[in-house]
């Protein structure tokens, strides 16, 4: 199995901080890696594909960056509604394998 | 617009099977070249991936469940299922339906506890 480890697990951060998340891959995946944000309670979103490729509808605050083994998800500008879970996910090789995730709180 | 709705019991005794149905709206299962997948996540941990459905009726599991997992498809109630045989409480969780592939998992199902216990 591919091995998905984020880093750090947990943040805190300020309206208005840019906040980086990254993610390392145990092998290469090329640009198959994928970010979600999931908030207490709801099911995971997609933000961000094929390690840079903006999901419809996401803010443009919202970037990814990375190939091979890592990776990087970038808030420009936390906001109020950007608390939350943050998870990547390698699509390269099944089993599909996701990070423990990065908590993102005030 | 895409939906996708878990159905199936919230309890469940130890050794028994587990048995959920996804029920796909917005869009026609066996059309679409998609990815079905089912997903689960206990309470305060992280997401693992349990397998996927191809509109073709093929399968992929994780091995960690292989044994154990069974994802099948029903296009003409444009449904898939997942059993999972032989529960024990690790497999207490919220159970998540999706659709996607390649390019991640771009809908989901709202989740549906399933808990172990007798």
């Amino acid at each position: 199995d591919i091995q998905m480890t984020q880093s750090p697990s947990s943040l805190s951060a300020s309206v208005g901080d840019r906040v980086t998340i990254t993610c390392r891959a145990s092998q290469s995946i090329s640009s198959y890696l994928n970010w979600y944000q999931q908030k207490p309670g709801k099911a995971p979103k997609l933000l961000i594909y094929a390690a840079s490729s903006f999901q419809s509808g996401v803010p443009s605050r919202f970037s990814g960056s990375g190939s091979g083994t890592d990776f990087t998800l970038t808030i420009s500008s936390l906001q109020p509604e950007d608390f939350a879970t943050y998870y990547c996910q390698q699509s390269y090789d099944t089993p599909w394998t996701f990070g423990q995730g990065t908590k993102v709180e005030i | 617009q895409v939906q996708l709705q878990e159905s199936g019991p919230g309890l469940v005794k130890p050794s028994q099977t587990l048995s959920l149905t996804c029920t796909v709206s917005g869009d026609s299962i066996s059309s679409a070249s998609y990815y079905w997948s089912w997903i689960r996540q206990p309470a305060g941990k992280g997401l693992e991936w349990i397998g996927r459905v191809y509109t073709s009726g093929s399968t992929n599991y994780n091995p960690s469940l292989k044994d154990r997992v069974t994802i099948s498809i029903d296009a003409s109630k444009n449904q898939f299922s997942l059993k999972l045989s032989s529960v024990t409480a690790a497999d207490t969780a919220v159970y998540y339906c999706a659709r996607g592939g390649g390019p991640g998992f771009g809908y989901w199902g709202q989740g549906t506890l399933v808990t172990v216990s007798s």
